[in-house]
């Protein structure tokens, strides 16, 4: 299995802007995680699906931000309209069910918003 | 509130020392504990992972502890080498699959 894809790598895109982040979970893995990390934060979960469907997104920040999971291999985090504030690497990481399973992440997505 | 604090929040060490970086967490039920090892511009790997009956698990140079009742955890790097140059996180498991994630500490390793 190649891991967690996400597509972009890089991303930099103007205010206001709707920005598209990609996600591949590893297959036969029914958790998928959508972390944002930055400096001052580190790593904060903005929202986990199982079994492709959103089961807490308490961490999403504001309305501008939504998830979405239409099936188990694909699931895409839309920013709309996208905010300086909002720049940061967004990684996405997948598991399956059962007592110490490791989160596997992906490479992240650099998102810039100028 | 669930919450894991790590330190200390940067290091410098030369090439060949030993190093020891701080856990402490409060998440509640206590499911595992792992450390993860990000290099720059990567996702994070899983090191190591700690249940709640075992209080030392190594691999290779990288040996983590775990002291349930105190709820800390510490993972010592041993002859650090430039590779070691990372940000390490630690992540304490809970009820379901609900991960808490620390800040991290950054390490670098001068040679």
């Amino acid at each position: 299995d190649a891991g967690v894809i996400q597509s972009p790598r890089h991303e930099v895109t103007e205010m206001g802007q709707e920005v598209t982040l990609r996600c591949k979970p590893i297959s036969g893995h029914d958790y998928l995680f959508w972390y944002r990390q930055t400096m001052m934060r580190g790593l904060e979960l903005l929202i986990y699906f199982n079994n492709n469907v959103p089961i807490d997104d308490s961490g999403m920040p504001e309305d501008r931000f939504s998830a979405k999971m239409p099936n188990a291999s694909f699931s895409t985090l839309k920013i709309q309209p996208s905010e300086p504030r909002d720049s940061a690497v967004y990684f996405c990481a997948s598991t399956y069910r059962g007592g110490g399973t490791e989160a596997f992440f992906g490479q992240g997505t650099r998102l810039t918003v100028v | 509130k669930n919450q894991v604090e790590q330190s200390p929040q940067s290091l410098i060490i030369l090439e060949g020392k030993n190093c020891t970086l701080q856990c402490n967490y409060t998440v509640s039920p206590f499911s595992n504990l792992r450390w993860y090892k990000q290099d720059t511009g990567r996702g994070p790997v899983s090191l190591t992972i700690m249940t709640f009956s075992e209080n030392t698990k190594s691999n290779g140079r990288y040996t983590a502890t775990l002291d349930a009742d105190t709820k800390q955890s510490s993972l010592h790097i041993t002859a650090s080498q430039l590779s070691d140059s990372a940000s390490y996180i630690c992540v304490v498991k809970g009820a379901g699959n609900m991960l808490t994630f620390g800040g991290g500490t950054r390490l670098m390793v001068k040679p």
